[in-house]
């Protein structure tokens, strides 16, 4: 069974700090994504990656940015966190052909005080 | 743009009720489509998909989903549904022209059930 692992299901950062989000998968899918999920907003894309060191703005990529250095991880970096960041960010993977599913991680609740 | 709506987004329904979450999307083109479910405190898990073939497709926990091209249509049904349900579910679409694997998703429609 597909594992996405976030390092952290809880989280509580201060405005300005970098935030950095983690997540890792063990099935060897080549497409990776966050999103973060806002109550009546459902889930909204952030970034995606189709492969190690590729990267492609999602719909807010605004204040974020990402890294994939190897295909298992996939960093999710909050440059200057702001309160407006506080939110749900869920992981995701999937292969690469387009009908396959994705599969989510557990979430990591995010607070900037 | 492509994009999914879900008109509910609250449904309150007793045990044993008959349920059906709507869900309608814009594109023109050839569409994968999804119906994902996150119970609560857990993650999203997918609960049925359609590609191709057969419009009504049956997922899991009794759940099916009938796909209407002329409405551009992907809704939820269950014939009785339990408390067991209660979740928040989301309708999702991959268009196929559009890049790899990028999945819209609806706003979700959160399910309560009363025992």
């Amino acid at each position: 069974d597909v594992k996405v692992t976030q390092s952290s299901r809880y989280l509580v950062k201060r405005t300005g700090e970098k935030v950095f989000l983690e997540c890792v998968q063990d099935m060897d899918h080549e497409n990776m994504f966050w999103y973060r999920q806002d109550p009546g907003l459902g889930l909204r894309l952030i970034y995606f990656s189709y492969d190690v060191k590729m990267k492609e703005k999602g719909d807010i990529p605004e204040g974020y940015s990402v890294s994939r250095e190897k295909k298992e991880r996939f960093s999710l970096i909050l440059e200057s966190a702001s309160t407006n960041q506080t939110s749900m960010y869920l992981c995701a993977s999937s292969l690469e052909r387009r009908d396959q599913p994705q599969h989510f991680g557990d979430g990591t609740r995010l607070s900037i005080l | 743009a492509q994009s999914v709506s879900q008109h509910n987004h609250h449904v309150i329904l007793s045990e044993a009720a008959s349920l059906e979450l709507g869900c309608n999307y814009s594109y023109g083109g050839t569409v994968n489509l999804f119906w994902y479910v996150q119970y609560p405190g857990q993650h999203l898990q997918l609960l049925l998909k359609y590609f191709s073939g057969d419009p009504l497709v049956k997922g899991i926990k009794g759940f099916e989903a009938e796909f209407i091209k002329s409405k551009f249509s992907f809704n939820l049904r269950k014939p009785s549904v339990q408390w067991s349900d209660t979740a928040e579910y989301f309708c999702a679409v991959n268009a196929r022209k559009s890049s790899a694997s990028k999945i819209i998703f609806g706003s979700g429609t959160r399910l309560s059930i009363r025992p």
